[in-house]
């Protein structure tokens, strides 16, 4: 089991420039979750998906797209990069309400 | 609407040290509480959990104790290691609420 996967590792963008960060899981989970991670500001969640077919904004949700591809699969697309988007972003994963499990992370720049 | 207070760090201990961070949320119902821990370059993972009152979460030697009535999930540990140095976070959620809301990470180092 690989559990949450996500990539890339690292990215550096200029600002106007787009990209999707991949996210999959392997635990049959119905829920996912885009954060964004800042010093000193905690996790902000960008947009989730309670399951399959549906998505909903989150605490952050400017500048930032997501699709449900399947069950397994939620990316995440930057339009049009902005400096302000420069962070670490971690998918997770979960069962209905229960306990999330992280992905390792994407570590993003934005110049 | 929900809300997760934990004492700001950075907190700095010796080695074989008592540990509490304290959290305290706000939170309509009956949530489930968790603490997350990360270690440098990763991402989270789960430490332990308690899901209605008077739970006691356990796991590697922390524990912590769902308290309805001073609305508090302290996290505890007798004897702190250099490896336990990460950044804890506690959070609520669960249940019908598919969302977790998290506090903002207390910094933890131990040193030798």
């Amino acid at each position: 089991n690989a559990g949450v996967t996500q990539t890339p590792k690292f990215q550096v963008l200029k600002t106007g420039q787009s990209m999707t960060l991949q996210c999959a899981q392997d635990m049959n989970h119905n829920s996912m979750y885009w954060y964004r991670q800042d010093p000193g500001m905690g996790l902000r969640l960008i947009y989730y998906s309670a399951s399959e077919g549906t998505t909903d904004k989150g605490e952050v949700p400017n500048g930032y797209n997501v699709s449900r591809l399947n069950k397994r699969e939620f990316s995440l697309r930057l339009e049009s990069a902005a400096p302000s988007q420069t962070s670490v972003y971690f998918c997770a994963s979960s069962e209905f309400g229960e306990e999330q499990y992280f992905g390792p992370g994407t570590r993003l720049t934005v110049t | 609407g929900d809300s997760v207070t934990q004492m700001e760090g950075p907190v700095t201990l010796s080695e074989e040290a008592f540990l509490t961070i304290n959290c305290t949320y706000t939170a309509t119902g009956y949530p489930s509480l968790f603490w997350y821990v990360q270690y440098p370059g990763e991402g989270l993972q789960l430490l332990l959990k308690a899901t209605k009152a008077d739970d006691k979460g356990s796991n590697k030697g922390f524990e912590a104790t769902y308290r309805k009535e001073t609305t508090s999930f302290h996290l505890e540990k007798g004897s702190v290691q250099v490896s336990d140095s990460a950044v804890y976070f506690c959070a609520l959620g669960g249940g019908s609420n598919y969302k977790l809301t998290f506090g903002k990470g207390t910094l933890l180092t131990v040193n030798p």
